[in-house]
C-alpha cells in the first residue's frame, strides 16, 4: 500500500500569498497518478488536479501541480478567499488500494 | 448536468445491514468505472471499493473486505454498496465517485451519511 503524507498539516496565510502543499508518497506513484482534491465543510471533494499537473477545465490557472515518482506539489500563486479550504492528494496508480493523504488544511491567518 | 446522487444512509445498529445506492445522469455511466469512498466525521478521505465498468474487476479496501459488496447496473445508471456486519468506526459520508482520471472527468456525488450506533 503506498502511503501519502501531506504536509504541513495547517497552512495559515492570508489572501494574497502564495501556497505551497506537499504530498510525499511512500512510493513510486506510477505513471504521475496522482491528483489534487479541494473540500469545503459539507461539500464533495472537488477535482482540482490529476496527472499530477494537469488542471481540470474550469479550475482557475492560479492552481498548479508538479512532481513525480514520490514528491508532488500543489501551489496555488495567490490566494483567494475561497481557497480557504481543507486539499487532499490522492494516487490512483496501477494497483489499489488508491489512496489519500490526510490533508493540509488552509486557513486564514 | 453531471450528476451523482447517493441514498440509502441512516441510522443502523452495530452488526446491521445497509444498501447504499448512486444515481448518474449527465454522463457516460456504462464506459466509466466507479468507486466508493468515505469519510468518518471530521476525517479524512478512504477509498473503500472500486469497480470496472463492465463489473469484471472489483477492489476492495482490506477493511471492509468480506462485509461490503459493491455492484453496478448500467441499465440503470446505478451503483451500489451492500454493507453488512456493519461496526461503529463505519460511521461516515459515503461517497460514489467515477470517470476517467486520464481525461479529468472525475465525478463525486454529495454523500449520504451513515451512522452506527446502539
Amino acid at each position: 500500500e503506498i502511503v501519502l503524507t501531506q504536509s504541513p498539516g495547517t497552512l495559515s496565510l492570508s489572501p494574497g500569498e502564495r501556497a505551497t502543499l506537499s504530498c510525499r508518497a511512500s512510493q513510486s506513484v506510477s505513471s504521475s497518478s496522482l491528483a489534487w482534491y479541494q473540500q469545503k465543510p459539507g461539500q464533495a471533494p472537488r477535482l482540482l488536479i490529476y496527472g499530477a499537473s494537469s488542471r481540470v477545465t474550469g479550475i482557475p490557472d492560479r492552481f498548479s501541480g508538479s512532481g513525480s515518482g514520490t514528491d508532488f506539489t500543489l501551489t496555488i500563486s495567490r490566494l483567494e478567499p475561497g481557497d480557504f479550504a481543507v486539499y487532499y492528494c490522492q494516487q490512483y496508480g496501477s494497483s489499489p488500494p488508491w489512496t489519500f493523504g490526510q490533508g493540509t488544511k488552509v486557513e486564514i491567518k | 448536468e453531471v450528476q451523482l446522487v447517493e441514498s440509502g444512509g441512516g441510522l443502523v445498529q452495530p452488526g446491521g445491514s445497509l444498501r447504499l445506492s448512486c444515481a448518474a445522469s449527465g454522463f457516460p455511466f456504462s464506459i466509466y468505472t466507479m468507486n466508493w469512498v468515505r469519510q468518518a466525521p471530521g476525517k479524512g478521505l478512504e477509498w473503500l471499493s472500486y469497480i470496472s465498468s463492465g463489473s469484471t474487476i472489483i477492489y476492495y479496501v482490506d477493511s471492509v473486505k468480506g462485509r461490503f459488496t459493491i455492484s453496478r447496473d448500467n441499465a440503470k445508471n446505478s451503483l451500489y454498496l451492500q454493507m453488512n456486519s456493519l461496526r461503529v468506526e463505519d460511521t461516515a459520508v459515503y461517497y460514489c465517485a467515477g470517470g476517467n482520471y486520464d481525461s479529468g472527468n472525475y465525478y463525486w456525488g454529495q454523500g449520504t451519511l451513515v451512522t452506527v450506533s446502539s
